[in-house]
């Protein structure tokens, strides 16, 4: 199993702010996961993050929107840059099980309102 | 990519009764998962599973993988408060281990 330990809970922020979450996990991990989950809907993945290299990201999703950092293997920073009220979302850092099964694990989400 | 539909979207029953969510794709999965997610929280893993025809047993909540590994679903008998959350399937991509979820079901078990 692995914890994810994801900063902030929660922000409120105004638009035109950038605003970087992070993501700690208690064990090493290849790669790590970031999501989107837009208000009553399902996740949608953003990107994957891979230490050592850039990040692959999603179809309608950029890095210049959305930074990525993996400067380590437990480690992982997603930053929303120049916020607008679209990008009001919850966003969540997961991680695979490294034990072969198929599962992910998750954070318990960052809480963003852009106003 | 979404290319998982999960139905209905939305369901809301009394406490005691029972209810089937269906989570269908035209294309042809290796293996299937469950999740359920509560307010505040990530999505927590239920089961995943594998074998076209599949069937596992998770106490009251019963999944089944349809025989062309295309479609799933998800029966839960006697529902209580306690299964009120957001139910999602999610498949992997063949090629990588990226997972992408279906568009979710929203369960609200009425006491």
């Amino acid at each position: 199993s692995a914890v994810i330990s994801q900063k902030p809970s929660r922000d409120i922020c105004q638009r035109g702010t950038s605003l970087t979450i992070q993501c700690q996990v208690d064990s090493q991990v290849t790669m790590m996961f970031w999501y989107r989950q837009q208000p009553g809907q399902s996740l949608t993945l953003i990107a994957t993050a891979n230490q050592g290299s850039e990040a692959t990201y999603e179809s309608g999703f950029v890095i210049d929107k959305f930074p990525i950092s993996r400067p380590n293997l437990t480690f992982s920073t997603l930053t929303v840059s120049n916020m607008s009220p679209e990008d009001s979302s919850i966003y969540l850092c997961s991680v695979e099980d490294t034990g072969g099964n198929e599962k992910l694990f998750f954070g318990s989400g960052t809480q963003l309102s852009v106003l | 990519t979404q290319l998982l539909k999960q139905s209905p979207q939305f369901l809301s029953i009394q406490e005691g009764e029972n209810l089937t969510v269906y989570c269908n794709s035209s294309s042809v999965f290796s293996s299937l998962q469950w999740y359920r997610q509560e307010p505040g929280e990530g999505p927590v893993l239920l089961v995943t599973v594998v074998t076209g025809g599949e069937v596992k047993k998770l106490k009251r909540l019963t999944f089944q993988f349809g025989d062309a590994r295309k479609d799933s679903s998800l029966h839960i008998t006697a529902a209580q408060p306690g299964d009120t959350g957001l139910y999602l399937c999610a498949r992997s991509q063949n090629t990588g281990n990226q997972f992408y979820f279906g568009t979710g079901t929203s369960l609200t078990v009425i006491p």
